[in-house]
């Protein structure tokens, strides 16, 4: 079974880093690209970044761009965003999810991690 | 960038009744492109349809899509209980992935 889980969310201060981890089983992690989006409260799904298989390959939202980094351990079938000069704008539920084979789209999901950056 | 329009915003039905959602995009999206999601609160989202009008193992055969081009449609043939939600379209295009703003459909 497919599984992916998100951890690390919590309570920042603006400007203040974070690092969220994903945690996938249930799949050969190193054959599909992952992806992150948040939803903030009240709001609509907003794409944040995704990362190929290899991990080589990264892309971000313009409103992320600069300041959060996506990475892999595929040892660890581990996916990380790391979040710094975070604003109160950030403040969201982060949603990791697997990439369907082409990248297109998202057919697993976590759970999502609460992040929230006070001002 | 590609900005994903949805239509309308709410949609109040009844169970049993067909829901006919719509997407449209700021410029042509290839069909492969195209997405759409069940988020219900509480709930992670739930990948409905993808390449405009294939259903991933699991999903029930009343939730179908259609479109090319500009315009897409996602239609709940007869809606279930289960069914009220928010639906959100999305595509891909120059390396971005970018999500409509949602239609919820809630009971009339």
């Amino acid at each position: 079974e497919v599984q992916v889980l998100e951890s690390g969310g919590g309570l920042v201060q603006s400007g203040g880093s974070l690092r969220l981890s994903c945690a996938a089983s249930g799949f050969t992690f190193t054959n599909y690209a992952m992806g992150w989006v948040r939803q903030a409260p009240g709001k609509g799904l907003e794409w944040v970044s995704f990362i190929g298989g290899s991990g080589t390959s990264t892309y971000y939202a313009d409103s992320v761009k600069g300041r959060f980094t996506v990475s892999r351990d595929n040892s660890k079938n581990t996916l990380y965003l790391q979040m710094n000069s975070l604003r109160a704008d950030d403040t969201a539920d982060y949603y990791c999810a697997k990439g369907t084979s082409d990248g297109i789209a998202f057919d697993y999901w976590g759970q999502g991690t609460l992040v929230t950056v006070s001002s | 960038e590609i900005v994903l329009t949805q239509s309308p915003d709410t949609l109040s039905l009844s169970p049993g009744e067909r829901a006919t959602l719509s997407c449209r995009a700021s410029q042509s999206v290839s069909s492969t492109y195209l997405a759409w999601y069940q988020l219900k609160p509480g709930q992670p989202p739930r990948l409905l349809i993808y390449g405009a009008s294939n259903r991933p193992t699991g999903i029930p055969d009343r939730f179908s899509g259609s479109g090319s081009g500009t315009d897409f449609t996602l239609t709940i043939s007869r809606l279930e209980p289960e069914d009220f939600a928010v639906y959100y379209c999305q595509q891909y295009g120059n390396s971005r992935w970018t999500f409509g703003q949602g239609t919820k459909v809630e009971i009339k």
